[in-house]
């Protein structure tokens, strides 16, 4: 079982410079959503999505950007990169129901943007 | 104040000891969430529950509605559970939204 794979592990950009985090489950999980993980505090919601075709911002939603085209996928876009984006960010997924909402987790994506 | 509040933040034992790692929040809430997150940095779940005490293994969790208060107990620690250890609960009522504490550092010596 693959559960959720997020991709690429690690990344490096310039400030200025675009780009996709891949998230992808295979779980069939109505609920999707991306965190950042900063030193000292805690995870943080980006955007989330309770199903394909809606999304919705979270916490911190500001210089990035979702869509859910398919129930399997959630790409997150950093739209013009800025050293606060230096992060680790989690992508997460769920059934809808509070009462099965065990969040599954990818394995990260260590972020820095110089 | 921090909607979830943990402590310690930081917690050192011996291999054997019992732990016992607490979270209080201050919002109505329909279950409460128990992570670990282990130094290669995964997250995984370890509980979800909304009332009294669940036990895995050597991991139990318990909570109080009424308090706002929950606790995690691990019995006869090992090294390998040497992991940062979180509680998050869900955000005004929507149930899938979650807020996090900012992590319980536990490091356990042999």
């Amino acid at each position: 079982n693959a559960g959720v794979t997020q991709t690429p592990k690690f990344q490096v950009l310039k400030t200025g410079q675009s780009m996709t985090l891949q998230c992808a489950q295979d779980m069939n999980h109505e609920y999707m959503s991306w965190y950042r993980q900063d030193p000292g505090m805690g995870l943080r919601l980006i955007h989330y999505s309770v199903g394909a075709g809606i999304t919705d911002q979270g916490e911190v939603p500001n210089g990035y950007n979702v869509s859910r085209s398919t129930t399997e996928d959630f790409p997150l876009r950093l739209l013009s990169a800025a050293p606060s984006q230096t992060s680790v960010y989690f992508c997460a997924s769920s059934y809808k129901s509070w009462a099965k909402n065990i969040q599954y987790f990818g394995a990260g994506t260590r972020l820095s943007v110089l | 104040k921090n909607e979830v509040e943990q402590s310690p933040q930081n917690l050192t034992a011996q291999e054997g000891e019992f732990i016992t790692i607490n979270c209080s929040y201050s919002v109505g809430i329909s279950a409460l969430h128990w992570l670990q997150q282990h130094p290669g940095g995964g997250i995984v779940s370890l509980f979800m529950l909304s009332s009294g005490k669940k036990k895995h293994g050597r991991l139990i969790a318990t909570i109080n509605i009424q308090e706002k208060h929950s606790s995690l107990h691990i019995t006869a620690s090992h090294p390998r559970d040497s992991a940062v250890y979180i509680c998050a609960v869900p955000h005004g009522g929507a149930t899938n939204k979650l807020i996090f504490g900012t992590g319980t550092l536990l490091a356990v010596q042999p």
